[in-house]
């Protein structure tokens, strides 16, 4: 059974660092993985997808990594700034089922 | 302007009720879901379909239902056997299981 777990749950830094939120699943057999942004209250929004055979994806500030054989994924945020306070959430697709597997999140806090 | 919409943002329901929420999507998608979120939890999923007059029960469908008369409509009723239904409750759609997934931005139900 596929497991997804976020590390840390809550991370607050100052204003204009750079930082990494891990995301790790127990089956390696996945289609895509995706990350996705939650305001408190709203929505998700989808920041970066990344199919099997990938091993990144990058949107402005944002990067992910995708390591399949070592079940992980890396989001990486460049000059954190204060908009960027949200929760961020990972999720893979499994291959053999049309299922989607969601991480419970890391609650990003960025101090100005 | 192509998204999905929930509707309504806030539902109240009392005790032995059914209630229905809203979920319309004009991206012209193929497939539509119903997740839950509950506090410090990942999103867990309760229905889902991958085409019209089709769906499918995912890990928590008990106390659910579902129609799909539309491709762009997927509503969800509450039913009075779901004994717990206070959450946030998201719907989203994608071209294919295996594409990006787009989110609505959620109805928040509570028991009354």
């Amino acid at each position: 059974k596929q497991e997804v777990t976020q590390i840390p749950a809550a991370l607050s830094v100052p204003e204009g660092e750079n930082l990494v939120l891990n995301c790790s699943f127990t089956d390696s057999a996945i289609y895509n993985l995706q990350w996705f942004r939650q305001d408190p209250g709203k929505g998700l929004t989808s920041l970066l997808l990344i199919q099997s055979s990938q091993r990144e994806q990058t949107s402005g500030r944002l990067n992910a990594s995708l390591d399949k054989s070592s079940g992980r994924s890396t989001l990486y945020i460049a000059a954190s700034q204060p908009g960027d306070s949200a929760t961020y959430l990972c999720a893979v697709f499994n291959t053999g089922g049309f299922k989607t597997i969601f991480g419970a999140g890391t609650r990003l806090f960025v101090k100005a | 302007d192509g998204g999905i919409t929930q509707s309504p943002k806030y539902l109240f329901r009392k005790e032995g009720q059914n209630v229905t929420l809203s979920c319309e999507q004009n991206l012209n998608h193929d497939a539509m879901y119903w997740y839950r979120q509950d506090p410090g939890q990942g999103l867990r999923l309760i229905y889902y379909s991958q085409i019209v007059n089709d769906f499918q029960k995912g890990d928590i469908a008990e106390g659910y239902s579902v129609s799909r008369e539309k491709k762009e409509s997927f509503p969800l009723t509450v039913t009075s056997a779901q004994k717990n239904p206070t959450a946030f409750y998201l719907c989203a759609s994608s071209f294919t299981g295996t594409t990006e997934a787009f989110f609505g931005q959620g109805t928040r139900l509570t028991v009354v």
